[in-house]
């Protein structure tokens, strides 16, 4: 079975422009979940999206959203760049049902605002 | 106060010893939890799930879950050097799919 797949695999923007992230999720797998990863702060949650539906939202400003398509992919935009918005962009697939809380992730997003 | 707290390490041992990681957490309602494998600039890879208080055994590794002192722990027996990395604790609740992290633990396993 193929794993998470996440694009691009790097981005360099400058502040106040906006990026996308995708993210393909294991196939059979209907919940996404989106992480950031900075060295200060470790792993912070960012959505969880379970049948196109936003099931839970961390602590983050509304410059971070995120959407997904009937097929279960997952994008995240992140519009008005900071600098502190460089990070590794994670996502997490799983199955999204009941008992079933182990999460798989993604290679990541390495994103560097300048 | 975090949520979860993880050893900060970093460790270093040597090949064949056995590497002892460990978490608490403050959160009663955490359910799921999870022991992550991460080498640089990679994504978290999944090593353990358990979801009851006990021991799980997959080959080299076992993880500890301990409900009443809240306190999780992951053992490595005969270390090699492909296990150094960063190992990361998760856990989420019941009803929620968000994980929590713990800080993660750094280790070298010197050949």
């Amino acid at each position: 079975k193929a794993g998470v797949t996440q694009t691009p695999r790097y981005l360099i923007k400058t502040r106040g422009q906006q990026v996308t992230l995708s993210c393909s999720p294991i196939s059979g797998h209907r919940s996404v979940s989106w992480y950031q990863q900075t060295p200060g702060q470790g792993l912070q949650f960012l959505f969880e999206y379970f049948s196109e539906t936003q099931r839970n939202k961390g602590n983050f400003p509304g410059r971070f959203s995120g959407r997904q398509f009937s097929n279960s992919r997952s994008e995240m935009n992140v519009s008005t760049l900071e600098l502190g918005d460089s990070a590794l962009y994670l996502c997490a697939s799983s199955s999204g049902t009941s008992g079933r809380h182990e999460q798989f992730f993604g290679p990541g997003t390495r994103l560097t605002v300048l | 106060q975090k949520e979860v707290e993880q050893d900060p390490g970093p460790l270093s041992v040597p090949e064949g010893a056995i590497v002892s990681l460990n978490c608490t957490y403050s959160n009663s309602a955490f359910q799921y939890f999870m022991w992550y494998r991460q080498y640089s600039r990679k994504g978290p890879e999944l090593l353990m799930y358990t979801y009851s208080s006990g021991n799980k055994e997959d080959g080299r590794f076992t993880a500890q879950v301990d409900k009443s002192s809240k306190y999780i722990s992951l053992f490595i027996r005969d270390s090699q050097p492909s296990d150094s990395a960063t190992y990361l604790c998760a856990m989420s609740d019941f009803n929620d799919y968000k994980l929590s992290f713990g800080a993660g633990t750094t280790v070298t396993v010197r050949a």
